[in-house]
């Protein structure tokens, strides 16, 4: 079945570090993805998602390119802060039919000032 | 604002009890979720449903029921909880046809079963 792949479990950074965490899908089909954040107490949120090859999605900063030779979506910023530590899922969808999204295991982003 | 509220938050329960775990959303969205959230296994899915009267099995079913009684509310079932499915779990809605595709999550429900 059609999966998401995180390498990274845990990532630590400084304040103004870049950062990449890594995405990679499997997929029969030609899915939607999804980059998801998660603050310690809540739900996941929206991060933000891209629909076909070569569109960049972005929001705070963040951003991520739909790579479908290398079957990537991995998530960057150019400077993190203490307020991005957070567990982020990268998710991937039917683009067409609506169904359910299927999550990595998760990344858990802590920035030290 | 989209909001999904889950119930209870925490839930304490014994094995070989029944614990049902519901959730509430107000944005009137078609496709509701159950997933849990485990260490070393991210968000997997259990259920989900397109619509009052709908249940659909997720990837990780078994030994859960679900319920769609109406638009808006959506229940997880544990007819027989065990100690493995001591979890949180979270609800999503989502409408795929709106905007971005994208699922609202509620808050969570920690469950422990002893």
């Amino acid at each position: 079945g059609d999966s998401v792949t995180q390498t990274e479990g845990q990532v630590a950074l400084s304040e103004e570090d870049f950062l990449t965490i890594h995405c990679n899908y499997s997929a029969s089909g030609y899915p939607a993805l999804f980059w998801y954040v998660q603050y310690p107490g809540e739900g996941p949120q929206f991060l933000f998602r891209a629909s076909r090859d070569k569109e960049k999605g972005s929001s705070r900063g963040f951003e991520a390119t739909y790579n479908k030779e290398t079957t990537s979506f991995h998530l960057q910023k150019a400077s993190v802060q203490e307020s991005d530590s957070a567990v982020y899922y990268c998710a991937l969808g039917d683009r067409n039919s609506g169904t359910y999204q299927r999550f990595g295991t998760g990344t858990k982003l802590q920035v030290v000032p | 604002e989209a909001a999904v509220t889950q119930s209870p938050r925490n839930k304490v329960a014994v094995t070989g009890g029944k614990v049902t775990l519901s959730c509430n959303q107000t944005n009137n969205h078609n496709n509701m979720y159950w997933y849990r959230q485990d260490t070393g296994h991210g968000l997997r899915l259990i259920h989900y449903s397109y619509g009052a009267g709908s249940t659909e099995k997720g990837d990780i079913p078994d030994g859960y029921k679900a319920s769609r009684p109406s638009q808006e509310n959506f229940s997880l079932i544990l007819e027989l909880a065990t100690p493995s499915q001591t979890s949180v779990y979270f609800c999503a809605s989502g409408d795929w046809l709106a905007n971005t595709g994208q699922l609202y999550f509620g808050e969570g429900s920690k469950l422990t079963v002893l």
